[in-house]
């Protein structure tokens, strides 16, 4: 079993519409996780972070995280073309050899159409 | 502009021939990290240096060796390319840990090894 894994994609959505992405993670004491962005040819930027339970809300994405089913998500409500990109889930481990260390998902790839 | 620089931005290699990957970050992190990334798999951590003066290996190391000039500059070096080594490499860095700030991203290097 990968370390995250993504829902599979690609993700296609209309304009306007909400983009719904997935994450799960199989280290059970993960305490950080990030969604980045990854436009075509660019490197990862980061767009949110969250830490404990519950949703996190910043604009027009919201993370949420469930620790108990080692779950992560982000929406992006009123979805633009300008949102098309690959989204990457990190999740940084707690301790051992994992402490401070991202391990990535490989990416959903999102398509906002007009 | 604050952030992590990496060069060269391009760079076609023959197989069996060396190079280095130079990158360097000017935001006073400790911790520097190099990745590569390849349709469909995210990215893999290929070496870390948690510190100034440490470095420790990801989770794809074979094949490279990485030095921690300063604490500004981390180098990733191909003692003999190979065709599986074509990929594009990003730098990053972060605070000790990461756990609120996840990292900061190069610009990448696209590597093509013949």
């Amino acid at each position: 079993q990968k370390e995250v894994e993504q829902n599979s994609g690609p993700l296609s959505v209309p304009e306007g519409a909400i983009a719904s992405l997935n994450c799960t993670y199989s280290d059970r004491v993960s305490q950080s996780f990030f969604w980045y962005r990854q436009y075509s040819g660019k490197s990862p930027e980061l767009i949110m972070s969250i830490y404990s339970n519950g949703d996190k809300e910043d604009g027009r994405f919201t993370a949420q995280l469930n620790k108990a089913s080692q779950y992560v998500s982000l929406l992006i409500r009123d979805s633009q073309p300008s949102d098309s990109a690959t989204y990457l889930c990190a999740v940084i481990g707690a301790g051992g050899t994992s402490y401070g260390k991202l391990t990535f998902g490989q990416g959903t790839i999102l398509t906002v159409h007009p | 502009n604050a952030g992590v620089t990496q060069t060269p931005k391009f760079q076609v290699l023959k197989t069996g021939q060396s190079m280095t990957l130079q990158c360097a970050q000017d935001m006073n992190h400790n911790s520097m990290y190099w990745y590569r990334q390849d349709p469909g798999m995210g990215l893999r951590l290929i070496y870390y240096s948690a510190s100034e003066g440490t470095t420790d290996k990801g989770e794809v190391p074979n094949g490279y060796n990485v030095s921690r000039l300063n604490k500004r500059e981390f180098s990733l070096r191909l003692e003999s390319a190979a065709p599986s080594q074509t990929s594009v490499y990003f730098c990053a860095s972060s605070e000790v840990g990461a756990k609120r700030t996840g990292y900061t991203f190069g610009s990448g290097t696209r590597l093509t090894v013949v």
